[in-house]
């Protein structure tokens, strides 16, 4: 069957970085997305990954390893604002998108 | 704001009651979603209609009934659900469906209960 895993739930202190990773087995892979989801919000897209590595989009980078079915969000200088779920989400061979269950996050001042 | 409304926002309804949720985008897209989000599970996708027409139906129950009109709107149309399908139902678009790359915009949700 098709899989996602990723942490249920992860704290970390306003201005540190937190890293939440996500391993996957899917039937295929064309692509691995990262949402942000604020409690009682749509959930809105964060980054895109195809190929293996780094993107960096500001405080936010994200990074994929297609050999390990890994992947990780990297978020740097925290604020309180990045309190929410962040959900990892991979395409698989029928471009179909199989979710993870959402890493939520607390930031602490 | 990303550019996909849902309404209601919240619905409370009896199991013998009939209802609708209303999804409109107004991205231009061609492909629109409905997924099911229940508390610490993962999204669960249960139609996706591309240029109107339905290519995914995973598994739902005949008790929810989708209609897309147009490429701009959504409907879910709901008969005699089981308080087990109380949860967030959101709607989503993307430019296509069946290519990678394209991320889905979704709306805000529609939060039901039913009692």
């Amino acid at each position: 069957g098709q899989n996602i895993d990723q942490p249920t739930e992860m704290t970390a202190t306003e201005g540190a970085i937190v890293q939440i990773n996500c391993t996957y087995q899917t039937s295929g892979f064309n692509g691995l997305f990262w949402y942000q989801q604020h409690a009682g919000e749509a959930p809105t897209f964060l980054s895109y990954n195809v190929l293996d590595g780094l993107e960096e989009k500001g405080r936010f980078s994200s990074f994929l390893s297609r050999s390990k079915g890994y992947s990780y969000l990297l978020l740097k200088e925290l604020q309180m604002k990045d309190s929410a779920s962040y959900l990892c989400a991979v395409s698989d061979s029928n471009y179909q998108l199989i979710w993870g269950a959402g890493t939520k996050l607390i930031i602490k001042p | 704001e990303t550019g996909v409304t849902q309404t209601p926002r919240h619905l409370v309804m009896g199991m013998t009651n009939k209802k609708s949720l209303k999804c409109e985008q107004h991205l231009g897209h061609n492909a629109m979603y409905w997924y099911k989000q229940s508390a610490k599970k993962p999204l669960e996708l249960m139609f996706v209609y591309s240029l109107e027409e339905r290519v995914e139906n995973n598994s739902v129950p005949s008790r929810f009934s989708p209609e897309c009109p147009n490429s701009s709107h959504l409907f879910l149309h709901l008969h005699t659900l089981q308080p087990e399908d109380s949860a967030l139902y959101l709607c989503a678009s993307s430019q296509n469906w069946g290519r990678g790359g394209h991320e889905q915009f979704f709306g805000p949700g529609t939060r039901l209960t039913v009692l």
